[in-house]
């Protein structure tokens, strides 16, 4: 069955410093992993992707996912977070494989940026 | 990019109506599309998944004849929420998937039942 974890519910930065939002998966097949970003009262917005390739995934408003396939994570980051990335966070998972499957998310993480 | 229009925004009504959300891709076709239920500050709930010109398949414990989804076209799929009451007052998020597409979002329905 496939799962997504994101540990922390919260995540605290001060405007200027680098960011890390976790997320690691659980898949049966190939992995398509994905990082979406939700403002207050608005749906999700699609912020990158890994399908293949290269794994390091660069994404919209310079944010950048590694893939790691040994430790099953797809941690997101930016180097120098803004007051305007504070937002809600989902990280999601399908199993490439199956070409209809779901998006399995998690459960979201909450990124708080103070200046 | 793609965009995913929802329709419309905000809902308030009255105990007991029904209520039709629709959810149109705007620049692609969506051969799948999939509606969402959220909680305040909580992941999505995915309610189902249809399948343009297909029944739409239900997750488990959604009951079906409440939330009546019609995908008549690549390009346009509806939510209905008959009989409305307040507990069916949530946020309600379509999305839209193509061939090779990741899935894109709408803004989403904050629906108010009174």
């Amino acid at each position: 069955a496939q799962s997504v974890a994101q540990p922390e519910d919260q995540v605290n930065v001060a405007e200027g410093n680098p960011l890390t939002v976790k997320c690691t998966y659980s898949v049966s097949g190939n992995p398509y992993l994905f990082w979406y970003v939700q403002y207050p009262n608005r749906g999700l917005q699609f912020l990158l992707k890994y399908i293949t390739g290269d794994n390091l995934v660069k994404g919209s408003y310079g944010f950048e996912a590694e893939f790691n396939k040994s430790q099953t994570s797809f941690h997101l980051k930016k180097p120098s977070a803004l007051v305007s990335d504070s937002a809600l966070y989902f990280c999601a998972v399908r199993d490439g494989y199956n070409q209809g499957g779901k998006l399995i998310f998690g459960q979201g993480t909450e990124l708080s940026v103070k200046p | 990019g793609a965009v995913v229009s929802q329709h419309p925004s905000r809902v308030i009504c009255k105990s007991g109506t029904s209520v039709k959300i629709e959810c149109r891709s705007l620049d692609f076709q969506a051969t799948t599309m999939f509606w969402y239920r959220q909680f305040p500050k909580k992941s999505l709930m995915l309610m189902a998944t249809s399948n343009e010109g297909s029944k739409a398949t239900y997750e488990q414990g959604v009951e079906k004849d409440k939330f009546l989804i019609n995908h008549a076209s690549l390009t346009l799929s509806t939510l209905t929420v008959t009989s409305a009451h307040p507990e069916d007052s949530s946020f309600y998020i379509c999305s839209a998937r193509g061939v090779d597409q990741p899935q894109h979002f709408g803004d989403g329905t904050r629906l108010s039942i009174l």
